[in-house]
């Protein structure tokens, strides 16, 4: 009965490899995100997407290519991994209040991805 | 631009000591102010929410926060802390105008002792 799950929890892998995270939400909402937390914990939106529409796509490298095949699932690829990738990736899903105002409800995480690229 | 602000990078109560986290905001129009909390290990948990209406909300685990529009805050407030509130604690504000983004703050650890 898990609202919001990713897949894998922990992630392992060599500098220059191509990897995904999967995410899928039950709760039946319209818009998902990707976010990523650094090791000071500070949290950054990547992208979001509405009703399988990308509509937030802050400055991340086009390694990194989010995929929504449905309104219930958001996959994040990242191709060619750095030192630098590594992290905890969030994802998250809401539902939209306004469009017009672009506001969500409460965004529902996912238990994260610790992403470590030796 | 949107902004939020949580001066405080970690805060240390004792036990059964009152909590305050403090929030500030920066945004045009009517937030959508929302508190969550992270434990270890774990995704972030929403505490409380404001849209509209009375500016004292009630959350879970005893929380509650007040938006004061006129100091452009959003303090959450516990009266007796638990040695499991310890946790990382974010403010965010839900930046409209077609934004579609929620920004967070940098997050408050707040520590326990016994």
């Amino acid at each position: 009965d898990t609202a919001v799950s990713q897949t894998p929890k922990y992630l392992v892998t060599q500098m220059g490899n191509d990897k995904s995270i999967k995410c899928e939400q039950n709760l039946g909402h319209d818009t998902m995100y990707w976010y990523k937390q650094d090791s000071k914990k500070f949290l950054k939106i990547m992208f979001s997407y509405n009703n399988k529409e990308l509509i937030i796509n802050e400055t991340v490298p086009n390694r990194f290519s989010p995929k929504s095949p449905d309104k219930a699932h958001l996959n994040l690829h990242i191709n060619s991994l750095e030192l630098g990738d590594s992290a905890v990736y969030f994802c998250a899903s809401s539902q939209l209040i306004r469009r017009d105002r672009g506001s969500t409800d409460t965004q529902y995480f996912g238990p994260g991805t610790r992403l470590t690229v030796l | 631009a949107q902004s939020v602000t949580q001066p405080d990078i970690h805060i240390t109560v004792s036990e059964g000591a009152s909590l305050e986290l403090r929030c500030n905001y920066s945004y045009g129009a009517t937030p959508y102010l929302f508190w969550y909390v992270q434990s270890p290990g774990q995704g972030l948990q929403l505490l409380l929410k404001y849209f509209s209406g009375d500016t004292l909300v009630q959350g879970i685990k005893g929380f509650e926060a007040e938006f004061k529009r006129s100091q452009s805050s959003f303090n959450l407030r516990k009266p007796s802390v638990h040695w499991s509130d310890a946790a990382e604690y974010f403010c965010a504000v839900g930046a409209g105008a077609g934004g579609f983004k929620t920004i967070f703050g940098a997050g408050t650890r707040l520590f326990v002792k016994a």
